[in-house]
């Protein structure tokens, strides 16, 4: 079955940049869009961006510019960069296949933007 | 765009049906049937339980159904049962093009 496996800092420093791996197994990355959320503690999901099997991405615009999300389909990994982060950038972040309806997800790790 | 509006929690006894609500407006809930709702248990990852509005991926229980009408979109789980308590998040795509999600329902089973 398809498996999510998020990896990277847990801890970043303000004004940073946020840098996320997502390993996928069980699927080819050919199959499916490919998604990063985050969670707030407390709070509900929000829906970072997606990069689809052509290399086509989509961003929300909430994050002004400073997400990028790419894939390397050689080992079966898509990322995020997230720049100049601050402490609204804390969240569980988890990687997810799809875009609309995220049906396969990582269990997600907990980036903590603090100094 | 505003977070769709969720009732903050929702109850029922074990064998009852509840319905969940989602409320958008017309450049989201009411624009497409890209609703989705997501079961989350605490330190778990949201499950998928409902796509396309009414959709139920494989392995989803039929006991959770989903509908649409006009700006609000709607999550029945009849026959409740204890495994069912946790939070419930809706998603609707947008007219600008990105995704919502929705405030979050506790489940309360009593």
């Amino acid at each position: 079955q398809v498996q999510l496996q998020e990896s990277g800092p847990g801890l970043v420093k303000p004004s940073e940049t946020l840098s996320l791996t997502c390993t996928v197994s069980g699927a080819s990355m050919s199959s499916y869009y490919w998604s990063w959320l985050r969670q707030p503690p407390g709070k509900g999901p929000e829906w970072i961006a997606y990069i689809n099997n052509n290399g086509g991405t989509n961003y929300n615009p909430s994050l002004k510019s400073r997400g990028t999300i790419s894939m390397d389909t050689s080992n079966n990994q898509f990322s995020l960069k997230l720049t100049s982060v601050t402490a609204a950038d804390t969240a569980v972040y988890h990687c997810a296949s799809g875009a609309g309806w995220w049906e396969h997800w990582g269990q997600g790790i907990l980036v903590t933007v603090s100094s | 765009q505003s977070a769709l509006t969720q009732p903050a929690s929702v109850s029922g006894s074990p064998g009852q049906s509840i319905t969940l609500s989602c409320t958008g407006t017309s450049g989201d809930v009411g624009a497409y049937d890209y609703v989705s709702w997501y079961q989350q248990h605490p330190g778990k990852a949201p499950k998928l339980m409902i796509y396309d509005v009414a959709n139920r991926p494989s392995g989803v229980s039929n006991r959770f159904s989903g509908s649409k009408s006009a700006y609000t979109a709607s999550l029945t789980i009849s026959g409740l049962q204890a495994e069912d308590e946790a939070d419930y998040y809706c998603s609707s795509y947008t007219t600008s093009k990105f995704y919502v999600f929705g405030t979050g329902t506790k489940v309360t089973v009593l």
